[in-house]
């Protein structure tokens, strides 16, 4: 299957700060990716539709301006947390269409101080 | 809308087979299924489409009722390495939109 990698894998910051996680699609083309959140043991929480080109597309109930959404290139998209609090602290996944099916990066798990 | 999935648990002896359902309020494009271990990310394993086609592991199969918009997938035979959490995804339109997922349904298989 296609191969998508994240980074980086885990991350501890202090309260206040700002947190970017990078996407990418390392052998296909990805002109949309998509952002999960998870909490433990729970199911996988769409966060946002991101766009080559344009603005990301939000789902209901998160904070664009929290969660900020670049995706400069075909390949790349990154997620930015912005004054991180300990209740973002979650497991972050994200993911790429490659033909139809979907594939996942390893996760990013965060945890803020 | 996310999809229900059942049983939320499964317990079983290797060798044992078990089904997993998941089903949809609204018509269903597509359904992505996944297995997840503890601590990684979800691992692709197969994908149904309206109209029948299907793609995934040789050793899982799954069926896709568009009409009942509901999808059952069978473990046969089970191995220990089929141990984890699996999940539903939908897709409710083509053209590569996104998943959404059921709450998930945790299988743990034993010697």
């Amino acid at each position: 299957g296609a191969v998508v990698s994240q980074h980086p894998s885990r991350v501890i910051c202090k309260s206040g700060t700002s947190v970017k996680i990078e996407c990418r699609s390392l052998d296909f083309q990805a002109t949309t990716m998509f952002w999960y959140r998870q909490f433990p043991k729970k199911s996988l929480m769409l966060m946002a539709t991101s766009n080559e080109g344009s603005k990301a597309t939000y789902e209901q109930g998160v904070e664009k301006d929290k969660f900020l959404i670049n995706h400069a290139s075909l390949t790349l998209s990154t997620l930015t947390v912005t004054s991180a609090h300990p209740e973002d602290s979650s497991f972050y996944i994200c993911s790429a269409r490659a033909s139809r099916e979907q594939f996942f990066g390893p996760g990013t798990r965060l945890t803020v101080l | 809308q996310q999809p229900v999935q059942s049983p939320q648990a499964v317990i079983l002896r290797e060798g044992e087979d078990a089904v997993i359902n998941c089903s949809s309020s609204k018509a269903l494009y597509s359904v992505h299924w996944y297995r997840q271990k503890h601590g990684e990310a979800p691992v692709f394993l197969m994908i149904l489409l309206k109209g029948g086609e299907q793609k995934g592991h040789d050793k899982i199969s799954a069926s896709f009722n568009e009409k009942k918009q509901q999808s059952s997938l069978y473990l046969t035979a089970s191995q220990l390495s089929y141990s984890g959490t699996y999940f539903c995804g939908t897709e409710t339109s083509g053209g590569y939109n996104k998943l959404i997922f059921g709450a998930g349904t945790r299988l743990a298989v034993h010697p």
